[in-house]
């Protein structure tokens, strides 16, 4: 099972800040890598898949990076209803795995 | 425009079986890439349980697997999750998901809490 670790655990920024989340897999994955946001109450959404493509209707201020076990997610300038938690997940091997999930805050 | 609906009982007791149905609208079933459900316990995060291709295939997360089935009803729409033998560690909002157009979870239902008590 290919293991997801995220960090940092919580990012705490202004609007405004840029935001850069980290996700390391244990082997490789390729670019076989999304990120998702997920709000509370809320059901995750699809930001980025293939490491770097943005799912539609996605803002341009969102952009991924990374390749093989490192991977980047970058919110160039902080919006309010950026505030989120932020997981990663691999579709390189079965099982399926999600990291555990940076917390972006206010500051 | 793809919509997922979860479906089934809010309580379960210790040792009963969980089951779920997930309705999908706006796309047929039998298309895509495939589908799967997705829990959250309270205040944790996310865990895969198992997707199912239009064929049928599966695959299930290794912790869950000798608990968990999941099946399609392409003549409904609809994909289920059956999770045998529950413990108040089960309990959780459980997702369905849907990836039609890539190998990603690009379409999601809004979630249902199940929580496992007597």
């Amino acid at each position: 099972e290919i293991v997801l670790t995220q960090s940092p655990a919580t990012l705490s920024l202004s609007p405004g800040e840029r935001a850069t989340l980290s996700c390391r897999a244990s082997q490789s994955v390729s670019s076989y890598l999304a990120w998702y946001q997920q709000k509370p109450g809320q059901a995750p959404r699809l930001l980025i898949y293939d490491a770097s493509k943005r799912a539609t209707g996605i803002p341009a201020r969102f952009s991924g990076s990374g390749s093989g076990t490192d991977f980047t997610l970058t919110i160039s300038s902080l919006e309010p209803e950026d505030f989120a938690v932020y997981y990663c997940q691999q579709r390189s091997n079965w099982p399926r795995t999600f990291g555990q999930g940076t917390k972006v805050e206010i500051k | 425009q793809v919509q997922l609906q979860e479906s089934g009982p809010g309580l379960v007791k210790p040792s009963e079986t969980l089951s779920l149905t997930c309705t999908v609208s706006g796309y047929s079933i039998s298309s895509g890439y495939y589908w799967g459900w997705i829990r959250q316990p309270p205040g944790k995060g996310l865990e895969w349980i198992g997707s199912i291709y239009p064929s049928g295939s599966t695959y299930y997360n290794p912790s869950l697997k000798s608990r968990v089935t999941i099946s399609v009803d392409t003549s409904k729409n609809q994909f289920s999750l059956k999770l045998t033998s529950v413990t108040a560690a089960d309990t959780a909002v459980y997702y369905c998901a849907g990836a039609p157009n890539s190998y990603y979870f690009d379409y999601w239902g809004q979630g249902t809490l199940v929580t496992v008590s007597s």
